[in-house]
């Protein structure tokens, strides 16, 4: 299993700022994905983070709001840009298990409050 | 329509009951299928697989049905630790991406 450290835990923010969230894994991993989770809802994928590369971004998800990182195999950023109190939601890292692909794993979520 | 499909619930059952979860999904390309459970403001995790032949695992038993395209979770003698969110999940790995559906929130009651 891949253990996976996201920071910050929760945040409150002013609209109009920006917030970064980061993931850390404990292994090497080829896919990393960022999911928001709004309250009451499943889960919706914003993107693939690629290393090396742009992050492959879903429909409805943009670049300059939510940009990303990923510098190497084991971490990732997400940055919330510019945001208003619809981006409040939870945020999530997830990465697939090197050893059984088709198995996600996720960090801990990052709840975040925009007022 | 969604790619996958829950009835979000509640089930409130009471201890030691027989539970059961119906998903169906959409896309009949799908290869991979799971069952998450995710506990309130807690990340999702792992469950169980679903295997096409079925499985097992104590009380929990998951079923795939590919031409009808759902996915079934069986929960026998329910325990209060079994309250929590269940999300069915599929996954197309030629495209690496996993669809969630919207969850069923189990409440198991004294």
């Amino acid at each position: 299993s891949a253990v996976i450290s996201q920071k910050p835990s929760r945040d409150i923010c002013q609209r109009g700022t920006s917030l970064t969230i980061q993931c850390q894994v404990d292994s090497q991993v080829t896919m990393m994905f960022w999911y928001r989770q709004q309250p009451g809802q499943s889960l919706t994928l914003i993107a693939t983070a690629n290393q090396g590369s742009e992050a492959t971004y879903e429909s409805g998800f943009v670049i300059d709001k939510f940009p990303i990182s990923r510098p190497n195999l084991t971490f990732s950023t997400l940055t919330v840009s510019n945001m208003s109190p619809e981006d409040s939601s939870i945020y999530l890292c997830s990465v697939l298990a090197r050893d059984r692909r088709t198995e996600a794993f996720f960090g801990q979520g990052t709840r975040l409050t925009v007022v | 329509r969604k790619e996958v499909e829950q009835d979000p619930g509640p089930f409130n059952v009471p201890e030691g009951a027989t539970v059961a979860f119906n998903c169906t999904y959409s896309n009949s390309a799908s290869q991979s299928f799971f069952w998450y459970r995710q506990d309130c403001r807690k990340e999702p995790k792992l469950l169980m697989s679903v295997y096409s032949s079925g499985n097992e695992d104590g009380r929990f038993t998951a079923q795939l049905n590919r031409a009808s395209q759902y996915i079934s979770l069986l929960i026998r003698d329910s325990k209060l630790s079994d309250s929590a969110t269940y999300l069915c999940v599929v996954n197309r790995p030629n495209f690496n991406k996993f669809y969630f559906g919207s969850g069923t929130k189990l409440n198991v009651k004294p």
